[in-house]
């Protein structure tokens, strides 16, 4: 069982570039959301899907970010013309809707995005 | 906005002392997942409750939901260094996870 995997690891970019991250799931859940985690706090939501319908975004999600699932399996998160305010580690975790324990959500290692 | 307000942010203990971790909230959570994560990494999940007033143990690790389903707690006994990490408590609603601010736990040997 390959966990959810996240590419790249960690990004530097200079302020006003656009920055892509993908996020590979656990092949057989159909759910995939995304998270941004500052230091010394908790993840806070952006956005998720189940299949490739995105089902809720948070307001934290401005128009410079936007997030796709194609397929229904990988997906990608693009930000554009980043801000400093942007640095942080960006989080995927998968899920199976319906699965027998609650929401259990299964987190990937986290990309972080340093904008300098 | 559902907050999760977890309790204390900071520990530093001795190896061998017991904790307790405390995550409260006023709204209802149908789930509440307890994590662990370490520097540089995704959080890890340790369990997850769904019933009001269930318990789960994890080896010296033991879960409480409260009745409510508002709250839980997290209880380590004679804590080793390996404990050492951040806990993240998080409340499902809807899709998606509340997650508290965490508590920073240093086990020292």
């Amino acid at each position: 069982d390959t966990g959810v995997s996240q590419d790249p690891r960690h990004k530097i970019t200079k302020r006003g570039q656009n920055v892509t991250f993908r996020c590979d799931p656990i092949s057989e859940h159909n759910r995939l959301y995304w998270y941004r985690q500052t230091l010394g706090q908790g993840p806070e939501f952006l956005t998720y899907f189940q299949n490739e319908a995105q089902l809720e975004k948070s307001r934290l999600l401005s128009d410079r970010f936007s997030a796709e699932r194609p397929k229904g399996s990988f997906s990608t998160l693009e930000i554009q013309r980043t801000e400093q305010g942007d640095s942080a580690m960006y989080l995927c975790a998968s899920s199976l809707s319906g699965g027998p324990v609650g929401n259990e959500q299964f987190f990937g290692p986290g990309t972080r995005l340093t904008v300098l | 906005t559902q907050l999760l307000e977890q309790s204390p942010q900071f520990l530093s203990i001795q190896e061998g002392e017991n904790l307790t971790v405390y995550c409260n909230s006023s709204s209802v959570f149908s789930s509440l997942q307890w994590y662990r994560q370490e520097p540089g990494e995704g959080p890890v999940l340790l369990v997850t409750v769904v019933t009001g007033g269930e318990v789960k143990k994890l080896k010296r690790l033991t879960f409480q939901f409260g009745d409510a389903r508002k709250d839980s707690s997290l209880h380590i006994t004679a804590a080793q260094p390996g404990d050492t990490g951040l806990y993240l408590c998080a409340g499902g609603q809807g899709g998606k996870l509340i997650f508290g601010q965490g508590t920073e736990l240093s086990v020292k040997p």
